[in-house]
This record gives C-alpha cells, structure tokens and sequence, in this order.
C-alpha cells in the first residue's frame, strides 16, 4: 500500500517560535494533500487543501498567514505554524491523493502517522 | 454539506467477541473510508469502499449505498484492536474533502 511519512512525530517548541512539519509521499506522487488538525477527544478537522506548484486552499477560520503551507514538488508538502501560541498546541495530520495513475482508487486518502506539536 | 453519524461511540468488548460499528451518512457518495487511530494518534486506512463487501484478515466492512449506512465487522476480537474507529466521507462538496465521523473507541478486554 501507499506509505506517507510526517516529520517530526512530536515537537515541543515555546511560544513565539516557529515550527515546520514535513509530509512526504514515499512510494507515489501526490498532487493534492491535505492537513488536518485534532484536538483531543475531537475528530479531525480539515485545516487546508495543498495542491502542487500552487496555493493551498484554506478552510474558513484558518489563517493562512499563521498557517504556512508550502507543496513545492510531487512528494513533498509542509507546514510551518508561525509564531506558535500554547493553543496551537494539537496533533496534525497529513494525507495525500495519488495523482490518479489508476493504481489508486480515485478519492482514496493516504493518512500519515501525524505530528503531535506541544506549545510551552 | 455531508453528515455523517457514528454508532456507538464507545463500545467494551471481551477478547473474541464479534464487534460491529455503524456510520450512515446523508448524502450520496462515490465511496466511504474506515479508519483506525491508535492511543499513541496515528492513523491507518482500513478501508475504502464503494459498494458490496470487503474483507481484510479479522475485518469485515460492508455498505449499503442505498440506505447511505456502511458497518464495520471485527471478529474475534482481540486487545490490540483497542483503538478508535472513524468512517469518513466526501463532504459532498467536491470529491477530495473528507468529512469525518467523530469515532467509535473500541476497547476490548482480555
């Protein structure tokens, strides 16, 4: 099946800081991933579309300036949260969509292990 | 907008016991996901399908596209499948945004 890592699995950073998360599609391509957020006891939450070579889609009530999103080749997305606050404080998680090679059923999601971020 | 609903939302099982999760969802799809997320958060794919059955090893997911229900079959349940179990859908929107159930924690007890 189709892998897809996350970089770091946690990271704990103080508040004002900036902290970057990596996605990566290891054994196919991905156009389009995306990122989510949970909180505890909460199911995911959608924060925004990454589409390679262009801008990301944010969903409404996430800031795009806060949350950076950067999907500069076929296998890789990441997202910077800049100036982290102690309630950014969440697990993030990615997922990628083959390109659509037919390998892959369309609409099928890749889900990465996700990343646990804690805000001091 | 897609709603999807999620019964139970916790469910205690003894080891061995057959164990079903429900998710109906309101509007039509093309295809449902199953998801499991373990304590430590990561998530795996279980499952995605479109209509029919599908089994994988202990893992039995069924949908009824009619009815807008899939159900999600563990047999011989065992500890490790302690965990939280997610259908998700296409929010109905476009094709690639999911909406996700909110989960059934599964916790099975030796």
């Amino acid at each position: 099946g189709a892998v897809v890592s996350q970089h770091p699995s946690w990271v704990i950073c103080k508040s004002g800081t900036s902290v970057k998360i990596e996605c990566r599609s290891l054994d196919f391509q991905a156009t389009t991933m995306f990122w989510y957020r949970q909180f505890p006891k909460q199911s995911l939450m959608l924060m925004a579309t990454s589409n390679e070579g262009s801008k990301a889609t944010y969903e409404q009530g996430v800031e795009k300036d806060k949350f950076l999103i950067n999907h500069a080749s076929l296998t890789l997305s990441t997202l910077t949260v800049t100036s982290a606050h102690p309630e950014d404080s969440s697990f993030y998680i990615c997922s990628a969509r083959d390109t659509g090679t037919g390998k892959h059923f369309l609409y099928e999601q890749y889900f990465g292990p996700g990343t646990r971020l804690t805000v001091t | 907008k897609n709603e999807v609903e999620q019964s139970p939302q916790n469910l205690t099982a003894q080891e061995g016991e057959f164990i079903t999760i429900n998710c109906s969802y309101s509007v039509g799809i093309s295809a449902l996901h199953w998801l499991q997320q373990h304590p430590g958060g990561g998530i795996v794919s279980l499952f995605m399908l479109s209509s029919g059955k599908k089994k994988h090893g202990r893992l039995i997911a069924t949908i009824n596209i009619q009815e807008k229900h899939s159900s999600l079959h563990i047999t011989a349940s065992h500890p490790r499948d302690s965990a939280v179990y997610i259908c998700a859908v296409p929010d109905g929107s476009s094709g690639d945004k999911l909406t996700f159930g909110t989960g059934t924690r599964l916790a099975v007890r030796p």
